[in-house]
């Protein structure tokens, strides 16, 4: 069975960094890219990015340049987001999935991950 | 960047109903184009692909149909438990994927 376990709710002060991590058990992770997705209090979903675990090449939503970076290890199975220079609009659900590389559907997800930033 | 847009926002039905949410692309997407639900709390789950194939597992009262920049999601008998938010995903080759704004179906 597939699962993506994520890490616990975070509490930040804004300007902080967040580390968030994603393990992924059932299947190899190099077969599949490893997305990142953002939502806000009641909004919708937002893609943050990617990471290919098999050569850790990431790509970011334009939104998200410059202050998101997402990495693999392979040796665990383990996906970590990192988002800094955290404001009171980053407070959200962040969920990882996985999508298959021959087909980019997001067919697994993790239970999410709730980051509230207050002062 | 493809912007995605969803109609209507919101909606309300009775159950049995036949339910009708599209989804248009800014440009050209081919059948590149998924649709997902989300209920309260939960993360969302993949009911159709690549705009009309439907998920293993998932109820044949789900359909999906249309290319290129329009596309429709149908329920064709609603049920109580098809009350979520339905989200339309697009992706392209430069590995890039958005969201639609999403649908908010309750029962009337």
């Amino acid at each position: 069975e597939v699962q993506l376990v994520q890490s616990g709710a975070e509490v930040k002060k804004p300007g902080a960094t967040v580390k968030i991590s994603c393990e992924v058990s059932g299947y190899p992770l190099t077969d599949y890219y490893l997305h990142w997705v953002q939502q806000a209090p009641g909004k919708g979903l937002e893609w943050m990015g990617l990471v290919d675990p098999e050569d850790g090449e990431p790509m970011y939503a334009e939104k998200f340049l410059g202050r998101v970076t997402i990495v693999a290890d392979t040796s665990t199975d383990t996906a970590y987001m990192d988002l800094s220079s955290l404001r009171s609009e980053d407070t959200a659900v962040y969920y990882c999935a996985t999508s298959p590389k021959i087909h980019p559907v997001f067919d697994h997800w993790g239970q999410g991950t709730l980051v509230t930033v207050s002062s | 960047d493809i912007q995605m847009t969803q109609s209507p926002s919101s909606l309300s039905a009775s159950v049995g109903d036949r339910v009708t949410i599209t989804c248009q692309a800014s440009q050209d997407i081919s059948n590149y184009l998924n649709w997902y639900q989300q209920k309260p709390g939960k993360a969302p789950k993949l009911l159709i692909y690549d705009a009309s194939n439907l998920e293993t597992g998932v109820p044949s009262r789900f359909s999906g149909g249309g290319s290129g920049t329009d596309f429709t999601f149908t329920i064709s008998s609603l049920q109580p438990e098809d009350i979520a938010t339905y989200y339309c995903q697009q992706y392209d080759n430069l590995l890039s994927f958005t969201f639609g704004p999403g649908t908010k179906v309750d029962i009337k």
